[in-house]
Formats: structure tokens, C-alpha cells, sequence
């Protein structure tokens, strides 16, 4: 069966503290890894990974993913309250439709 | 920047009753899809959409779901004779022919069944 583990499942850090979040899989026919960000709205997309090793980056926001060893992580460096939310991590499929199974999520609170 | 757009943003209802959640894709997606999320679970998939009719669907999807797509613009979700366990987040997502991985979601119909 597939499946996406996230973790930590809840974080709690100061501003300026930097996080690493985590999503591990097994699946089969694996085309490509998501991160979303889920505020109390719409989960807004950040990178799709398909490769391993190349870094993707956005702002203070980076992601990888390790194929070998089925896993990626989310960095996120100086962290502000605004970066509070749950972040998803999702996986496609290249046989089938374009459907994503998701990760539990990490619910991230930045105290000030 | 145009996004996808949910209405109602929650809907109480009966059991028994029937409900329709919509959803507006952004004008130039071709592929649509419906999740759930059940409160304090993951995100699970529907069902996908393209070219008027059903893709892929999942176990969740049974008979008592459709989907369509009435007048080319709005995508609809109907459950016909809900059940408790129907109580959700209802997510509409869409993507694009040229990225069709990448989806784009809107901001969910909570659907609570009395």
C-alpha cells in the first residue's frame, strides 16, 4: 500500500529559528513529490520534486528529495508567525490519473 | 492572480439530504479533482475529471457521489443521501494541460452532516 509519513507532526519555534520538516514515502509508479502550505484557506503550492539532489528553493524556503533513500525534506530559515501552518507533502503517480496521496501534514507555530 | 473558488465555504445539512458543493476552476484548467479531509485526518482523493467525464476514482467514491461538470465552467460535487461520516472539508483542485502535476486548490466547503 502507499504511503507518505510526515514529520514531525506539530512543531512550535521562535521567530528566527530555523525548521526542517520531513516526509518519507513508499510507492510505487512515484512521479513526483509535492509540498503545500495550508493556512485556514486554500493549500497553496511551494515545490514539486521530481529529481534527486536538486535543491529547490524559494525565499528562505528550500526543499530536496533523496530517491535512494525515499525521502524529503522542507527547510524553512529565519522563520516569522506568517510561516504558521500546516505543510502538506504529497506524492503523484505516473500510472493512473494525476491524483496525490498526502502526508498527515505538520502543523508549524512560529511564536514571536 | 485567479484562483479556485468553493461555495458555500460550509453547508449544514440533514442526514439523508442531499448536497451539492461547487467549485469554479480557474478558466484554463482541464483536469479536476475532488478530496476530502476528515477532521484530524489526511487529505484523501475522490475522484479526477477530464474531458467531461471520471478519470479515476477512489473506494470513497461510491454510489451515493457524482461529479459534473454542467456548463463548462462550474464543477460540481453531489452526495446524495449523506451520512455522518460524510462530515468534511470538501477541497476542488485544478491543473493545467502543460503542468498538469501541479494542482491548485481552493479554499474547501465544510460540510457538516446533523
Amino acid at each position: 500500500e502507499d504511503k507518505v509519513v510526515q514529520s514531525p507532526l506539530s512543531l512550535v519555534v521562535h521567530e528566527g529559528d530555523t525548521v526542517t520538516l520531513n516526509c518519507s514515502y513508499e510507492v510505487t509508479n512515484f512521479r513526483s513529490l509535492l509540498w503545500y502550505k495550508q493556512e485556514k484557506k486554500a493549500p497553496t503550492f511551494l515545490f514539486m520534486l521530481t529529481s534527486s539532489g536538486i535543491e529547490k528553493k524559494s525565499g528562505r524556503l528550500s526543499s530536496i528529495l533523496d530517491k535512494k533513500e525515499l525521502f524529503s525534506i522542507l527547510n524553512i530559515t529565519a522563520t516569522q508567525t506568517g510561516d504558521s501552518a500546516v505543510y502538506l507533502c504529497a506524492l503523484s503517480f505516473t500510472s493512473g490519473t494525476y491524483k496525490y496521496i498526502f502526508g498527515t501534514g505538520t502543523r508549524l507555530k512560529v511564536l514571536a | 492572480e485567479p484562483e479556485v473558488t468553493q461555495t458555500p465555504s460550509h453547508q449544514v445539512t440533514q442526514m439523508g439530504q442531499e448536497v451539492i458543493l461547487r467549485c469554479v476552476p480557474i478558466s484554463n484548467h482541464l483536469y479536476f479533482y475532488w478530496y476530502r479531509q476528515i477532521l484530524g485526518q489526511k487529505v484523501e482523493f475522490l475522484v479526477s475529471f477530464y474531458n467531461n467525464e471520471i478519470s479515476e476514482k477512489s473506494e470513497i467514491f461510491d454510489d451515493q457521489f457524482s461529479v459534473e461538470r454542467p456548463d463548462g465552467s462550474n464543477f460540481t460535487l453531489k452526495i446524495r443521501s449523506t451520512k455522518l461520516e460524510d462530515s468534511a472539508m470538501y477541497f476542488c483542485a485544478g491543473s493545467l494541460t502543460e503542468t498538469k502535476n501541479i494542482q491548485y486548490f481552493g479554499a474547501g466547503t465544510r460540510l457538516s452532516v446533523l
